[in-house]
């Protein structure tokens, strides 16, 4: 089993849809937790922390549920400029760990 | 710019070759990185070093051999290549993390390397 799992999609939406990505991790040893995006032939970015309390960053919201291990994204209002590769990343130690990351696609 | 960037962006060679990856960055961290993304997409680390020292190995061939010449540069060399190393290699870099706080790291545009 791998450490985070991701489905990998792609997961295809009309713009103005709501879009969840859920990201399972095994470690229960790890610290803390982030979405990175991915750009096709690109390098990742952070997109955003992930907190238990939830955070959200415009049309954006990410969750963490630790007791079931798994960490969520909701992207509300998709553009056409969210098609990306999402990253799940947990932290622990030196070392982040990367799911494999989810496809999502939005058509006009 | 400030940024990671790496040299070259392409490297197409043949199988037994030996070949070498440059990284620098110029955002004044402490901690570079190398990861290797298949073409599966997962994106695994390689090597860590802080400060000039290796702080991550991961279980990795020793052909590949990682070298810090300073705190700004992290390069890769890569010796007898092989098919399965195929890749996207990408360079990061953060400042040091302790156990209990994470700081950001910053992806190079990667490394696409074809061994054929």
């Amino acid at each position: 089993r791998k450490e985070v799992e991701q489905d990998p999609g792609p997961f295809n939406v009309p713009e103005g849809a709501t879009v969840a990505f859920n990201c399972t991790y095994s470690n229960s040893a790890s610290q803390s937790f982030f979405w990175y995006r991915q750009d096709c032939r690109k390098e990742p970015k952070l997109l955003m922390s992930v907190y238990s309390s939830g955070n959200e960053d415009g049309r954006f919201t990410a969750q963490l549920n630790r007791a079931s291990q798994y960490i969520s994204l909701l992207i509300r209002d998709s553009k056409l400029s969210d098609s990306a590769t999402y990253l799940c990343v947990s932290h622990a130690g030196n070392m982040l760990t990367f799911g494999g990351g989810t496809r999502l696609m939005v058509k006009p | 710019d400030t940024a990671v960037s790496q040299t070259p962006k392409y490297l197409v060679t043949q199988m037994g070759n030996d070949k070498s990856i440059k990284c620098e960055q110029n955002l004044g961290h402490d901690t570079m990185y190398w990861y290797k993304q298949d073409s599966k997409k997962f994106l695994k680390i390689m090597f860590s070093y802080n400060n000039k020292e290796l702080i991550i190995n991961e279980t990795v061939p020793n052909r590949f051999s990682p070298k810090s010449p300073d705190k700004a540069h992290l390069n890769l060399h890569i010796n007898s290549l092989e098919l399965g190393d195929s890749a996207v290699y990408f360079c990061a870099s953060s400042l040091r993390r302790t156990s209990s706080s994470y700081n950001e790291q910053f992806f190079g545009p990667g490394t696409r390397l074809t061994v054929l």
